[in-house]
């Protein structure tokens, strides 16, 4: 089946530092869509791309629709405490299945 | 609109026991799922709808089996519960027709199973 492969696993930052992580596939995609999850709680759709190239913001977020329709980019400008969490990029499901195939997430902490 | 809500919150479980995890919306969505996330692992998913009436297999279907009487309700019942089915569940739908877009997700059901 599909496979999304997320980078970094964690990261560790200073509030206010910039941070950036992608994902990549084994197989070409049509749609990115990026969720964070806290502690406790279900993911939330943070930005949906639709289109190669797609460059979309919301608030401090960024996330790119890579060229190669195998990869996509977010990025966190300034981030702050309530950035801390997962988060997940994920795609349609192949194989037939009619639902979303995750990576396993960058975990972000946020060093005091 | 309470949005995706899901009960209960946790459970435990002995090998063998069955149990139903329920899960409702309140937003008129066709579409509607089931995931299981394991620990330092993505969610995957288990079982869809995409309608009252039809449901299908999703990426780990075994050991599970789903029901879709009503637009509003999806439960997802274990018949013999096995340690392997520790996880966390979560349901979620979609405006779309399709799962293939995005969804909105439950706060989650925590199972151990013993």
């Amino acid at each position: 089946g599909q496979q999304l492969n997320q980078s970094p696993q964690s990261m560790f930052i200073q509030e206010g530092e910039d941070v950036s992580m992608n994902c990549t596939s084994s197989s070409i995609f049509n749609t990115w869509l990026w969720y964070k999850q806290d502690p406790g709680e279900g993911p939330v759709l943070l930005i949906a791309l639709y289109k190669a190239g797609e460059l979309t913001s919301n608030g401090r977020l960024t996330a790119q629709f890579g060229i190669t329709r195998k990869d996509s980019f977010l990025n966190i400008s300034a981030s702050i405490p309530s950035d801390v969490g997962i988060y997940f990029c994920a795609g349609p499901s192949g194989g037939g299945a009619d639902g979303l195939t995750f990576g396993k997430g960058t975990h972000l902490i946020i060093q005091p | 609109n309470a949005g995706v809500t899901q009960t209960p919150k946790f459970q435990v479980l002995k090998t063998g026991q069955s149990m139903t995890l329920q899960c409702a919306q309140d937003m008129n969505h066709e579409y509607m799922s089931w995931y299981r996330q394991d620990p330092g692992m993505g969610l995957r998913l288990i079982h869809y709808s995409v309608g009252a009436g039809i449901t299908d297999q999703g990426e780990v279907p075994n050991g599970y089996n789903v029901s879709r009487s009503t637009t509003e309700d999806f439960p997802l019942r274990l018949l013999s519960a096995a340690p392997s089915q520790t996880s966390v569940y979560f349901c979620a739908s979609s405006y779309q027709t399709s799962g293939r877009d995005e969804q909105f997700f439950g706060p989650g059901t925590r199972l151990t199973v013993l």
